[in-house]
């Protein structure tokens, strides 16, 4: 299957540490984005990429969330110092455009819990 | 500002049952409106993308369609494995972030 993959799947991490998550997207998707969701809501965009660059940010992403893919491929997600607030999944999607038409496809989604 | 509303938040069926669930938006232009399938645990699921008022799309018993306001997902004699949570969601004309909705939670019963 060559979809949207996540890791890990699952992080259970304490107040205050740091993690990491990844995402790889479907080989020829040249856009990357990253939602969070929280229970009982739509995903929330954060951060997306085309290729290597950075295209956009939400307000609502504190400078402890960073984001890179730096050669256009996969894509990390780190959170530093990790609030109890942050518990939430973590979701990816990846696209390309085909004139004016652009479908997201999601991955699995990384789950986490910050006790 | 740019917002997308679903109703209800929860409808709960028989099997068979057919009903609609809505989805109202604005956007300053809209470069397409989006359904995905999401079930508990997992990365939402893509069904459909409309792009013009009166619009449809069909998928086995589920339909799609688009005014200039809003979106109904009709789904016809539902089975329990459409159980799920259904999303809608826009995208401005810039493209790029998808706007979500809160989501419908369905839940057919045998």
């Amino acid at each position: 299957d060559t979809g949207v993959s996540q890791d890990p799947r699952h992080k259970i991490t304490k107040r205050g540490q740091n993690v990491t998550f990844r995402c790889d997207p479907i080989s020829e998707h040249n856009r990357l984005y990253w939602y969070r969701q929280t229970l009982g809501q739509g995903p929330e965009f954060l951060t997306y990429f085309q290729n290597e660059a950075q295209l956009e940010k939400s307000r609502l992403l504190s400078d402890r969330f960073s984001a890179e893919r730096p050669k256009g491929s996969f894509s990390t997600l780190e959170i530093q110092r990790t609030e109890q607030g942050d518990s939430a999944m973590y979701l990816c999607a990846s696209s390309t455009r085909l004139g004016g038409a652009e479908t997201q496809y999601f991955g699995p989604g990384t789950r986490l819990l910050v006790l | 500002e740019d917002q997308v509303t679903q109703s209800p938040e929860a409808l709960r069926l028989q099997e068979g049952e057919s009903s609609s669930l809505n989805c109202s938006y604005t956007v300053s232009g809209l470069r397409g409106l989006f359904w995905y399938r999401q079930d508990p645990g997992k990365g939402p699921e893509f069904l459909f993308t409309l792009y013009s008022a009166g619009e449809e799309k069909e998928k086995e018993r589920l339909k799609a369609t688009l005014t200039k306001k809003e979106s109904f997902l009709h789904i016809t004699a539902p089975k329990p494995e459409d159980s799920a949570t259904y999303l809608c969601a826009v995208q401005a004309p810039q493209g790029g972030k998808l706007i979500f909705g809160q989501g419908t939670e369905l839940s057919v019963k045998p």
